[in-house]
């Protein structure tokens, strides 16, 4: 069974920095895809980035591009998103989603944790 | 600020078909594929139709997905009560080198 398990999130203050992890297990990680979204609570989906299966391409939405950086280490099957210079319009829950292979389709999806920037 | 435009409320009786529609342009929905999303209050989305029209193992083939030019839709036929729940299109966009997601649009059952 896929599991993907998010862990980072907290209250922090606009500026700082956080970094998310994503624990992933019940599938071979390095063959796939993956991507981070994100929902500020009652409103809709945000892509925020995406990482190739190995790790050498990269993409991010404009809204944090510069400021968030997404890796992956293939040897511990785990998914990170590096956050610099935190806004309150980050404040939202992030999800970890696995790409589903032959498509762009979000296959598999963690159960999300919530970044709060705030003062 | 979603790419993708999506009527924000639809509904309909047990039993009837309601049909989501999914609007975009040439460099998302006109050159890439569609998938669609459901999701509860309180849980992770979950993928419902990729590719267009193909559903996953386990999604109901209530569901049915089309795409035509610059636009999209999704059916729900026999709509149950457990389809109340708020569904997303979304498709990868090449002027913005990313996947966008649309405004999402909220299924109750009447």
């Amino acid at each position: 069974e896929v599991q993907l398990v998010e862990s980072g999130g907290g209250l922090v203050q606009p500026g700082v920095s956080l970094r998310l992890s994503c624990a992933a297990s019940g599938f071979t990680f390095s063959n796939y895809g993956m991507r981070w979204v994100r929902q500020t609570p009652g409103k809709g989906l945000e892509w925020v980035s995406a990482i190739s299966s190995s790790g050498t391409y990269t993409h991010y939405a404009d809204s944090v591009k510069g400021r968030f950086t997404i890796s992956r280490d293939n040897s511990k099957n785990t998914l990170y998103l590096q956050m610099n210079s935190l806004r309150a319009e980050d404040t939202a829950i992030y999800y970890c989603a696995k790409v589903r292979s032959s498509s762009r389709s979000l296959e598999d999806w963690g159960q999300g944790t919530l970044v709060t920037v705030s003062s | 600020q979603s790419v993708l435009t999506q009527p924000p409320s639809a509904s309909g009786t047990p039993g009837q078909r309601v049909t989501i529609s999914c609007s975009g342009s040439s460099s998302n929905i006109g050159s890439n594929t569609v998938n669609w999303y459901q999701q509860f209050p309180g849980a992770a989305p979950k993928c419902l139709i990729y590719n267009n029209n193909l559903r996953p193992s386990g999604v109901p083939d209530r569901f049915s997905g089309s795409k035509s030019g610059t636009s999209a839709s999704l059916a729900i036929s026999g709509l149950q009560s457990e389809d109340e729940a708020d569904y997303y299109c979304a498709a990868w966009d090449d002027s913005l080198s990313g996947y966008v997601f649309g405004t999402g649009t909220k299924v109750t059952v009447l």
